[in-house]
């Protein structure tokens, strides 16, 4: 199984800050990693695709970049409705595998 | 709109039985694959099972293989997972979720969640 990584495991930042949270694979996946955020008792939600793909209905201030192993994850000014957890997932072999999570609060 | 809901949760005992359903709306259920994630409390998503859009290929997380069952039925638009042998660690939030082939197989949509407790 493809294990997934992610750092930092939680932040504190501001409004109106740029956040970055890195994802990493235990292998190559190409570009087959997805983003998604999940609000306390609420269902994820799809916000990246194919790694830097915005999925529709998306801020355009989440942006996605990488391939291979490295991936990040960037919310360009952070808004009050961005406080989650965040969550990579690779989609390039099965079984599908999950990062931990980075959870963004408040500063 | 493009829906999925989950039903079927509950308390169970260890070593019980519980069946899962997924009822779809919006979209042509049939041309999609489904899953199972499941999150156990505070702790982060756990993928448990898929199945094709024609229900032909399945495949199961290790930690329930032998235990759980993935099926479907196209003619109601419903997802199931029946869950045998349950274990204090099956307690979870159960979300089904459609894999799109359009989005590289991501998870795009998902249900709202059904909480299963195995305790005695």
């Amino acid at each position: 199984d493809i294990q997934m990584t992610q750092s930092p495991s939680s932040l504190s930042a501001s409004v109106g800050d740029r956040v970055t949270i890195t994802c990493r694979a235990s292998q190559s996946i190409s570009s087959y990693l997805n983003w998604y955020q999940q609000k306390p008792g609420k269902a994820p939600k799809l916000l990246i695709y194919a790694a830097s793909s915005l999925q529709s209905g998306v801020p355009s201030r989440f942006s996605g970049s990488g391939s291979g192993t490295d991936f990040t994850l960037t919310i360009s000014s952070l808004q009050p409705e961005d406080f989650a957890t965040y969550y990579c997932q690779q989609s390039y072999s099965t079984p599908p595998t999950f990062g931990p999570g980075t959870k963004v609060d408040i500063k | 709109q493009v829906q999925l809901v989950e039903s079927g949760g509950g308390l169970v005992k260890p070593g019980g039985s519980l069946r899962l359903s997924c009822a779809a709306s919006g979209f042509t259920f049939s041309d999609y694959y489904m899953s199972w994630i499941r999150q156990a409390p505070g702790k982060g998503l756990e993928w448990v099972s898929y199945i094709s859009s024609s229900g032909s290929t399945i495949y199961y997380a290790d930690s329930v293989k032998g235990r759980f069952t993935i099926s479907r039925d196209n003619a109601k638009n419903s997802l199931y997972l029946q869950m045998n042998s349950l274990r204090a660690e099956d307690t979870a939030v159960y979300y089904c979720a459609r894999e799109n082939t359009a989005t590289d197989d991501a998870f795009d949509i998902w249900g709202q969640g059904t909480m299963v407790t195995v305790s005695s």
